[in-house]
């Protein structure tokens, strides 16, 4: 059974770099044809899409967020990571890695369990 | 402010159909397939319906989605107190990105 995992620090002073590791168990990134994004959530509020990658590493990023995001795999370690720079704290929320169903489809499964990430000094 | 618009709230009675609408726009909902995803307090989303009108897996037949132009919408028939839950539309829009509603937190009254 396909399994996310996110990790990283909960706590990240603003204008700093926010990083979170997404490991991946019960599949393979390398052998799968979808897919693997990071989607957010404010407390108390909706989802975000950030962005997703492919095994090849090609990326699709919310343009909204582009000029911050970077997204990586490391497919020795089953892992892929999330790095966002110059966070305020409009960047404090709920993160998810999470299967992404492109190219074929527009679904997100599974989701890992999510981590707090607050932006505070 | 979400690309998707859902009413912020929607309830109903055991035992009744609710529905939930997803507006949109040509270049998302128009053009894509739409998902859906039910979150309960404190817990990640989960994959509901896929490809605008396909149950997940597990997902009770009470659970019905469909698209009409560029909105979509999610139908809970024979309502029961465990779906009172937070529900998301989603979709990509022409470029491929992802797109969320801003959710519809349901209540079973």
């Amino acid at each position: 059974q396909l399994q996310l995992q996110e990790s990283g620090p909960g706590l990240v002073k603003p204008s700093e770099t926010l990083s979170l590791t997404c490991t991946v168990s019960g599949g393979f990134i390398s052998s799968s044809s979808y897919y693997w994004g990071w989607i957010r959530q404010p407390p108390g509020k909706g989802l975000e899409w950030i962005g997703s990658i492919y095994s090849s590493g090609s990326t699709y990023y919310n343009p909204s967020l582009r000029s911050r995001v970077t997204i990586s795999v490391d497919m020795s370690k089953n892992q892929f990571s999330l790095r966002l720079s110059s966070v305020t704290a409009a960047d404090t929320a709920l993160y998810y890695c999470a299967r992404d169903g492109r190219p074929i489809d527009t679904w997100f499964d599974p989701w890992g369990q999510g981590t707090l990430v607050t932006v505070s000094s | 402010q979400s690309v998707l618009t859902q009413p912020p709230s929607a309830s109903g009675t055991p035992g009744q159909r609710v529905t939930i609408s997803c507006s949109g726009s040509s270049s998302n909902i128009g053009r894509t397939p739409v998902t859906w995803y039910q979150q309960f307090p404190g817990t990640a989303p989960k994959l509901l319906i896929y490809s605008t009108n396909q149950r997940r897996s597990g997902v009770p037949d009470r659970f019905s989605a469909s698209r009409s132009g560029t909105s979509a919408s999610l139908a809970i028939s024979g309502l029961q107190s465990e779906d009172e839950a937070d529900y998301f539309c989603a979709t990509w829009d022409a470029t491929l990105h992802g797109v969320f509603g801003g959710g519809t937190k349901l209540t079973v009254l």
